[in-house]
């Protein structure tokens, strides 16, 4: 079946570092692919999305590219603030599945002043 | 504002009792899920419903039962028969279920003991 997969947490970096944290997908045919990011005691938020090959999803300094060759989507950041601390969930749909979202195990991220 | 509430925040239950978690939205949203999150997992749907007066059941829907009674409302129980029941409960909602964008709420923390 499809699954997402992260790389495990947590992730520590001092303010204003580069930030990637890896995302692998399995799925038929072409996904969807999503990263939320869940704040300490809140719900998830969606951050950004890419819906077909070679797209590049945006949002906040954050960025994502739709792999196809590799089946990545793997999120980059070019400088952190603490204010970015938080566990960050990859996710796809698979072509044709509505919007059943399947998630990857979530990364911590710890930025430090 | 727009947006979905889940209450209480917190939730302690004694083993063996049902429990109630509640999920309003005022989204006009057709569609609504629920999710569970363990530590240092992902999220795994339990049930979904895209319509008033319809659900299906999700990838974990054993031990736990819904409504849909109300487009706005989509009350998960938590029966005695759920054997790991204490977890974090995030319910989400999307306009229609063929729309890939899911609005999280802020989450119920079921400890039961």
């Amino acid at each position: 079946g499809d699954s997402v997969t992260q790389m495990e947490g947590p992730v520590t970096l001092s303010e204003e570092a580069f930030l990637t944290i890896n995302c692998t997908y399995t799925a038929t045919g072409y996904p969807s692919l999503f990263w939320y990011v869940q704040y300490p005691g809140e719900g998830l938020q969606l951050l950004l999305k890419a819906t077909k090959a070679d797209d590049k999803g945006s949002n906040k300094g954050f960025e994502a590219t739709y792999r196809k060759e590799t089946t990545s989507f793997h999120l980059e950041k070019g400088s952190v603030q603490v204010s970015d601390s938080a566990v960050y969930f990859c996710a796809l749909v698979p072509n044709n599945a509505g919007n059943m979202l399947t998630f990857g195990g979530g990364t911590r991220l710890m930025v430090k002043p | 504002d727009g947006g979905i509430t889940q209450s209480p925040k917190y939730l302690f239950r004694k083993e063996g009792q049902n429990v109630t978690l509640s999920c309003e939205q005022n989204l006009n949203h057709d569609a609504m899920y629920w999710y569970r999150q363990d530590p240092g997992q992902g999220l795994r749907l339990i049930y979904y419903s895209q319509i008033v007066n319809d659900f299906q059941k999700g990838d974990i829907a054993e031990g736990y039962s819904v409504s849909r009674e109300k487009k706005e409302s989509f009350p998960l129980t938590v029966t005695s028969a759920q054997k790991n029941p204490t977890a974090f409960y995030l319910c989400a909602s999307s306009i229609r279920t063929d729309i890939t964008e899911q609005y999280f709420g802020p989450g119920t923390r079921l400890t039961v003991t």
